[in-house]
């Protein structure tokens, strides 16, 4: 079945680090990829996303490209701030009806 | 747009009573999913409809829980009899038709003592 795997937290980062959480993923076919952001107390938002192979999504500072020959999808920013502090899910979508997320990545950005 | 509603947002109950958790989508979308969020796994697809019909239930965990949508505009999750480790929290999400965007409430966190 579909499956999605992402780096282990928490992630501790100082504020204006390079921040990468890796993602990578199972499914059959040509899955859509995303990234949610969950921060303290709310439901989960998305970031961006990507519909096919070497799209990149980018949204508020954030880049994810989609791989296909690599399966990965990995969550890239340049320079991070407190605000960032949040988990952050990869999902997909392979069926284009449900998603299938990954454990979540915990990350703390520290002033 | 109000987003996705749910209520209560916090629910504290005792084992064995009834537990009913509701959720109003986002007008005009016609998808709506429930969720489970614990620290132990993580965000666990319960249940999701299309077009106020039951698609696939297969994440539900047992008979305890059900879940209906008698109209496009709001929908609930119960839990009967509620036990300790139904304790989470609970999203309700709604997506539009032809889109890839799950827009997601802002959960209840049910607590069962």
């Amino acid at each position: 079945g579909d499956s999605v795997t992402q780096m282990e937290g928490p992630v501790t980062l100082s504020e204006e680090a390079f921040l990468t959480i890796n993602c990578t993923y199972t499914a059959t076919g040509y899955p859509s990829l995303f990234w949610y952001v969950q921060y303290p107390g709310e439901g989960l938002q998305l970031l961006l996303k990507a519909t096919k192979a070497d799209d990149k999504g980018s949204n508020k500072g954030f880049e994810a490209t989609y791989r296909k020959e690599t399966t990965s999808f990995h969550l890239e920013k340049g320079s991070v701030q407190v605000s960032d502090s949040a988990v952050y899910f990869c999902a997909l979508s392979a069926s284009g009806s449900r998603l299938t997320f990954g454990e979540g990545t915990q990350l703390t950005v520290n002033p | 747009d109000a987003g996705v509603i749910q209520s209560p947002r916090h629910e504290v109950t005792e084992m064995g009573q009834e537990v009913t958790l509701r959720c109003k989508p986002i007008s005009g979308h016609n998808s709506l999913f429930w969720y489970r969020q614990t620290m132990m796994r993580g965000l666990e697809l319960l249940i999701y409809f299309n077009n106020n019909v039951p698609i696939d239930d297969s994440g539900m965990p047992e008979d305890r829980f059900s879940a209906k949508m008698p109209n496009a505009s709001f929908s609930t999750l119960k839990i009967q009899p509620s036990e300790p480790r139904d304790s989470a929290v609970y999203f309700c999400a709604s997506r539009g038709l032809s889109s890839y965007e799950q827009y997601f409430g802002p959960g209840t966190r049910l607590t069962v003592t």
